[in-house]
């Protein structure tokens, strides 16, 4: 089945740093891939997705880009925020099964 | 538009209830999910629901858990008997029909404790 591997957290920033998480996956297929962000005690929310190759997903500042070569989906953001505190998590959609395959997630703290 | 809701957002059980958990999907969606998210870890898929049809309960294990969609009203998972082991958060997602239906949407999940 398929897998992700995120880089262990958590990820200690200060306000205005450059932030990278790494995400590799294993999967059959090329899948959608999607980062999600947690807040505490809150669900998921989408942040942004790429659905082939070469795609760039951006959202509030966030990107990541679909490397189907190194099976890869980093998160980028160039100025972090306090705000941007919160667990990410880089998952891939089984779209045979529709199943979405989360890794333990990457926690982030953004210091003032 | 109203996201996916869930109730109720926390759920204490003693050993041996049952727990029934319920998800409301987003106007429109047809497609309901279900993950379990262990503490310190990712989500774990248990199930995929069309209106009154299991399409995929793969994740789900096979003793005291069930799930379904009805054709009116909300998803509901259900825990029978539950253990200590059981204790998690729940979440449920939706998507709807057609081509957009690979995006997921997450409600704010159900915090089940089992005492």
């Amino acid at each position: 089945g398929d897998s992700v591997t995120q880089m262990e957290g958590p990820v200690t920033l200060s306000e205005e740093a450059f932030l990278t998480i790494n995400c590799t996956y294993t999967a059959t297929g090329y899948p959608s891939l999607f980062w999600y962000v947690q807040y505490p005690g809150e669900g998921l929310q989408l942040l942004l997705k790429a659905t082939k190759a070469d795609d760039k997903g951006s959202n509030k500042g966030f990107e990541a880009t679909y490397r189907k070569e190194t099976t890869s989906f980093h998160l980028e953001k160039g100025s972090v925020q306090v705000s941007d505190s919160a667990v990410y998590f880089c998952a891939p959609l089984d779209t045979g099964r529709r199943a979405l395959t989360f890794g333990s997630g990457t926690r982030l703290q953004v210091q003032p | 538009n109203a996201g996916v809701m869930q109730n109720p957002r926390h759920l204490v059980r003693r050993r041996g209830q049952e727990a029934r958990l319920r998800c409301s999907p987003m106007k429109g969606h047809s497609h309901v999910y279900w993950y379990r998210q262990l503490p310190e870890e990712g989500l774990k898929f248990m199930v995929y629901l069309q209106k009154e049809n299991i399409i995929d309960e793969s994740g789900m294990p096979k003793e005291r858990f069930s799930a379904e969609f009805p054709k009116e009203g909300p998803s509901i998972l259900r825990i029978q008997q539950v253990v200590r082991g059981d204790s998690a958060a729940y979440f449920c997602a939706s998507s709807p029909p057609g081509a957009l239906q690979e995006t997921q949407y997450f409600g704010p999940g159900t915090r089940l404790l089992v005492l």
